[in-house]
């Protein structure tokens, strides 16, 4: 493990369905992030938060919510899906004074 | 024109041989420079992480940075068949907290 823990690892949902992602670290740091990535595709950057508080929103679509109640925890709260949505979802943390990010396994999303 | 290019592969060599891998980005601003590895139904672990131009040398991995020419590469020597995964360089133009833009990966197969 990594230190940055993610649940669940295969999520299968139908499009109506609501879901939540979980994304817990406990190494310190202040930052969290949700990346999607998608075959052939880079990572693309959805949600950054510091000390808690949102400081990028990359034009993601409003059936993405995300949620950071402390510094250990996010999440990304999922409704009204679309197909295109499957991909895998990555939680990442780091430090103001860190180099780089800590990844989590991911969270395998498949919409039906 | 991408801000991070890199060519996605796969690339297949036999276990011995030097690797390597690059990545070209259009942002003279980025001064951070990653290179993060990706096995199979994992997220990427950060591998490298360099500043400015020059190399830096970590075990049988090597980064180079030229920022003259706006390229990156990863070198890795007496490759192994462990060594197969994606590697995705990433880069940014503050450290920190702060949001890496990432290439698309190359998948690298080590041959035994």
């Amino acid at each position: 493990e990594t230190g940055v823990t993610q649940t669940p690892r295969h999520l299968v949902m139908g499009m109506t369905n609501k879901k939540s992602l979980k994304c817990e670290q406990h190494l310190g740091h202040n930052a969290m992030y949700w990346y999607k990535q998608s075959a052939k595709k880079p990572l693309e950057l959805m949600f950054v938060y510091n000390f808690k508080e949102q400081t990028e929103n990359n034009s993601v679509p409003s059936r993405f919510s995300p949620e950071c109640p402390n510094s250990s925890h996010l999440f990304l709260h999922l409704h009204t899906l679309q197909p295109e949505d499957s991909a895998l979802y990555l939680c990442a943390s780091s430090h103001d004074r860190g180099n780089g990010y800590t990844f989590g396994s991911g969270t395998r999303l498949t919409v039906v | 024109q991408k801000e991070v290019e890199q060519d996605p592969g796969p690339l297949s060599v036999p276990e011995g041989a030097i690797v390597s891998l690059n990545c070209t980005y259009s942002n003279s601003a980025f001064q951070y420079f990653m290179w993060y590895r990706q096995y199979s139904r994992k997220g990427p672990e950060l591998l490298m992480y360099t500043y400015s131009s020059g190399n830096k040398e970590d075990g049988r991995f090597t980064a180079q940075v030229d920022k003259s020419s706006k390229y990156i590469s990863l070198f890795i020597r007496d490759s192994q068949p462990s060594d197969s995964a994606t590697y995705l360089c990433a880069m940014s133009e503050k450290s920190g907290t702060y949001k890496y833009i990432f290439g698309t990966g190359t998948r690298l197969k080590v041959l035994a």
